[in-house]
């Protein structure tokens, strides 16, 4: 069964500085999507970011990036000129492209501070 | 264009209450999806359907039962409330091959059981 590992229960960072949040997670499978999402204190839970396994090339939206290394199994998200609305639960998840209706697997979070 | 709509969106029951979690999506996806979320757990799969007029149990299904009403709605049902049922609830809908600027999931339903 596939799982997904973030380590990082908290992070901060100041305004305008850059941080990174760490995501692994274990599969057989060579076709999947990798995903971040991020949930303000609303809950609504918003796609940052998605990557698919068969690209090399690592996904960028606007200041979010990330840093996908298959054969590591991990897939981190850079935050670049961190911003106050950037403070969320973050949440990685996994999900299998072999299969349709497959769901989302999701790590525990990351709770990202940002200060001014 | 909606996309995903739940209701309601806050719920207080008594234990041993029952309810029913709507969700409705206009994304015209095949596959619907139930999750909970609960402090450090991140969200966990109650139910799923992959199509409409099938459903499968997820990871924690213990005390729910879904209804796959039609390609559009997936409704959550708690027979009988229980304290430990108190979360959030999401429901989403993920088509097979996903791009990266449409959104998935309902606004949730925090649900208190006391």
């Amino acid at each position: 069964a596939q799982t997904v590992t973030q380590s990082q229960p908290e992070m901060s960072v100041q305004e305008a500085e850059t941080v990174t949040l760490s995501c692994t997670y274990d599969t057989s499978e060579s076709d999947y999507y990798l995903f971040w999402y991020k949930q303000p204190p609303s809950r609504q839970m918003i796609l940052v970011i998605r990557q698919e396994a068969y690209k090399q090339q690592n996904a960028t939206e606007n200041r979010f990036s990330v840093n996908f290394q298959k054969a590591a199994k991990s897939f981190s998200l850079k935050i670049s000129d961190s911003q106050l609305g950037d403070a969320a639960m973050y949440f990685c998840a996994y999900r299998s492209a072999r299969q349709a209706g497959t769901a989302l697997i999701f790590g525990k979070g990351t709770t990202l501070s940002v200060s001014s | 264009n909606a996309g995903v709509t739940q209701t309601p969106k806050f719920q207080v029951l008594k234990t041993g209450q029952s309810m029913t979690l709507q969700c409705a999506q206009d994304m015209n996806h095949n596959s619907m999806y139930w999750y909970r979320q609960d402090p450090g757990m991140g969200l966990r799969l109650i139910y799923y359907s992959a199509s409409e007029g099938t459903t499968d149990k997820g990871e924690v299904p213990n005390g729910y039962n879904v209804s796959r009403l039609n390609k559009r709605e997936f409704s959550l049902r708690l027979e009988s409330a229980a304290p430990s049922q108190t979360s959030v609830y999401f429901c989403a809908t993920i088509p097979p091959r996903p791009s990266s600027n449409e959104q998935f999931f309902g606004p949730g339903t925090r649900l208190t059981v006391l």
